[in-house]
């Protein structure tokens, strides 16, 4: 059984502070991971991808991947009440695996002004 | 820009119709998934098809079938529609593992 864990949170922050969010993954062949952000009602948004091990920057959002330590994080810097959403990890096996992604159950983020 | 729609925002059905969810994509992909969300439960997967009249079930497939004749549209059906079915259904998209793109969701209500 695959699993992708992430600590429901709710993580609070206050605005301009760095928001880090954690995610592990118990599949050891997992290629590509996937941060989605979900605003409450909404459906998911991609955020960021990452297919190798290091970071990755994207403006405000880093992603931070050890194949290693089987666990992936995304940072979000100088942290936006807009940032308050539910942050969704999620991990594919390719190749080999499944197309099917695995979802960790998402960290509710907090930014308070 | 690319695009996953759905047929309703907002549904409310009586028990024991038969539903129809649809969901198109203008991506050309080749995989489509449908899922449900539940407070506290997070994303859990119905059925997923990575090619026209392909499907394999997901993690809670009992009380649903698909449909997929075109590879653009694939569709999610309440047989019997149930309470317990009341629920947030989210259609999406992907070309081989890269990243899934969500349809605005259907927000289904069974009285």
């Amino acid at each position: 059984q695959k699993e992708v864990e992430q600590n429901s949170g709710p993580l609070s922050v206050p605005e301009g502070a760095i928001a880090s969010l954690n995610c592990t993954y118990s599949d050891r062949g997992s290629q590509s991971f996937f941060w989605y952000r979900q605003y409450s009602g909404k459906s998911p948004e991609l955020i960021m991808s990452i297919y190798s091990n290091g970071d990755k920057e994207d403006g405000r959002f880093t992603a931070q991947l050890n194949k290693a330590s089987q666990y992936v994080s995304l940072l979000i810097r100088d942290s936006q009440p807009s940032d308050s959403a539910t942050y969704l990890c999620a991990v594919n096996a390719l190749p080999g695996g499944s197309y099917i992604p695995t979802f960790g159950r998402g960290t509710s983020l907090i930014v308070h002004p | 820009d690319v695009k996953v729609t759905q047929s309703s925002r907002y549904l409310v059905k009586r028990t024991g119709e038969k539903v129809f969810l649809e969901c198109v994509q203008d991506m050309d992909h080749e995989n489509m998934f449908w899922y449900r969300q539940d407070p506290g439960l997070g994303l859990r997967l119905i059925y997923f098809s990575y090619d026209v009249k392909m499907k394999e079930k997901g993690d809670i497939p009992e009380g649903y079938s698909v449909s997929r004749e075109k590879k653009e549209r694939f569709s999610l059906i309440l047989e019997s529609a149930s309470t317990n079915q009341t629920s947030m259904y989210l259609c999406a998209s992907s070309l081989a593992d890269r990243e899934q793109f969500f349809g605005p969701g259907t927000r289904l209500t069974v009285l």
